[in-house]
């Protein structure tokens, strides 16, 4: 079956970095998406980006472009987002989800499975 | 980008009702529309997508409609496990974006 398992929970200070991880079991790695998407404390869902893991291709929110890194590694079946310059705003539930998208990298698609969720939080 | 706007934002209702949630865009967004399902300090639930397409594995009660900037989110026949927070996703434009939820509670 389907399974994306994600690091551990990360306290961070305010100007660091983090970085989260999603392994992915169950099917073809570089057949799907994976989407980033967060959820600070007691708020909706906010989506980050995805990368294409077959090609490296990424893409993301304006809002986050500049602090956030998606990479993966096809050899370990693992996705990556990295955020920089943390804030006490960023402080959220960090999920990874599979997609597919109707057409490739221009999107349209949909996320059929998700990640337990990493908890970031930013605090000095 | 895109606005998503659902209603209501919480609603009451009891096991066997019928209820319907809302999701607007602010722009055509053809049948680019998926819902989640949401339980708390739970990862989303995929229930429909494309607009009306039942992804497997979920009960046949519930449903989606519409296309272009207005859909709908049925569940026929309430159950104790769907009261949940519902969210709407629009996909037809870069950045992907959420309705603010809709949180079902037991009346």
């Amino acid at each position: 079956q389907v399974q994306l398992v994600q690091s551990g929970a990360e306290v961070k200070k305010p100007g660091a970095s983090v970085k989260v991880s999603c392994k992915a079991s169950g099917y073809t790695f570089t057949a799907y998406y994976i989407h980033w998407v967060r959820q600070a404390p007691g708020q909706g869902l906010e989506w980050m980006g995805w990368i294409n893991p077959k090609s490296g291709v990424t893409n993301s929110a304006q809002k986050f472009q500049g602090r956030v890194t998606m990479t993966r590694d096809t050899s370990m079946s693992t996705a990556y987002v990295e955020l920089s310059s943390l804030r006490s705003d960023d402080t959220a539930v960090y999920y990874c989800a599979r997609g597919w998208h109707e057409y490739g990298d221009h999107g349209r698609g949909w996320m059929d499975s998700w990640g337990r969720g990493t908890l970031v939080t930013v605090s000095s | 980008d895109i606005q998503m706007t659902q209603s209501p934002s919480s609603l009451s209702a009891s096991v066997g009702d019928r209820v319907t949630i809302t999701c607007r865009a602010s722009q055509n967004i053809s049948k680019y529309l998926n819902w989640y399902q949401q339980k708390p300090a739970k990862a989303p639930k995929l229930l429909i997508y494309a607009a009306s397409s039942l992804q497997s594995g979920v009960p046949s009660r519930f449903s989606g409609s519409g296309s272009g900037t207005d859909f709908t989110l049925t569940i026929s026949s309430l159950q104790p496990e769907d009261f949940a927070t519902y969210y709407c996703q629009q996909t037809y434009t870069i950045p992907d974006t959420f309705g603010q939820g809709a949180k079902l509670e037991i009346k």
